[in-house]
């Protein structure tokens, strides 16, 4: 069964740094590309990053870009997400997901609050 | 960008026949795909490349895509179905690439 299971979400202060996880199980992490996708509370879903399979292309949505880096560790079948210089707008779940096109799996999320 | 507009909210009776509509300019010509997410959960893909239905979803779940409109349609809707529904494209000329529409809530009267 696939499984993917986010972790790391807290209460940051504005400016402060994150570092999201996600741990895959049920499948090899290493043949798919992989996303990060947020929802900021009672709002719609947000396309945040991608990764390809072997990490060496990354993409970012213009609100996160220079701020947060995709990466992974395909031998820890884990997915990774730094965030420096948090904003309060960055408040939301956090899901990582599976596959380039379409998303065939998510994660449950994990919450980022970003307050004073 | 890309952009995807739905209406926020969709109301049906039981039994009746919903019809959430995704308009984008030429989606017609992209692949959309459509995710089912209930309240508290993550969310789930219903309808793949226009058309496909995922393992698990019901017949009652179709999808259409023609010119600036795609459509998913949900026959013999049930209480069950209450959700919200997002649809979604891959633009890969667009910043950002991947594009959510803003999602329609579905009451079931």
């Amino acid at each position: 069964e696939v499984q993917l299971v986010e972790s790391g979400g807290h209460l940051v202060q504005p400016g402060g740094s994150l570092r999201l996880s996600c741990a895959a199980s049920g499948f090899s992490l290493s043949k798919f590309w992989m996303h990060w996708v947020r929802q900021p509370p009672g709002k719609g879903l947000v396309w945040v990053s991608r990764i390809n399979s072997d990490g060496s292309d990354t993409t970012y949505a213009d609100s996160v870009k220079g701020r947060f880096t995709i990466s992974r560790d395909n031998a820890k079948n884990t997915l990774y997400l730094q965030m420096n210089s948090l904003r309060v707008e960055d408040t939301a779940v956090y899901y990582c997901a599976r596959r380039l096109d379409p998303i065939d799996s998510w994660g449950q999320g994990t919450q980022v609050t970003v307050s004073s | 960008s890309y952009v995807l507009t739905q209406p926020p909210s969709v109301s049906v009776a039981p039994g009746e026949t919903a019809r959430i509509p995704c308009g984008g300019n030429h989606i017609g010509s992209k692949s959309v795909h459509w995710y089912q997410q209930k309240p508290g959960q993550a969310p789930v893909l219903v309808i793949s490349n226009d058309s496909d239905r995922s393992s698990g979803i019901p017949e009652r779940f179709s999808g259409s895509n023609s010119g600036n409109t795609a459509t998913l349609t949900i026959s013999r809707v049930e209480a069950g179905d209450e959700a919200d529904f997002y649809c979604q494209v891959w633009d890969t000329s667009s910043d950002p690439p991947h594009v959510f529409g803003s999602g329609t809530k579905v009451t079931v009267l």
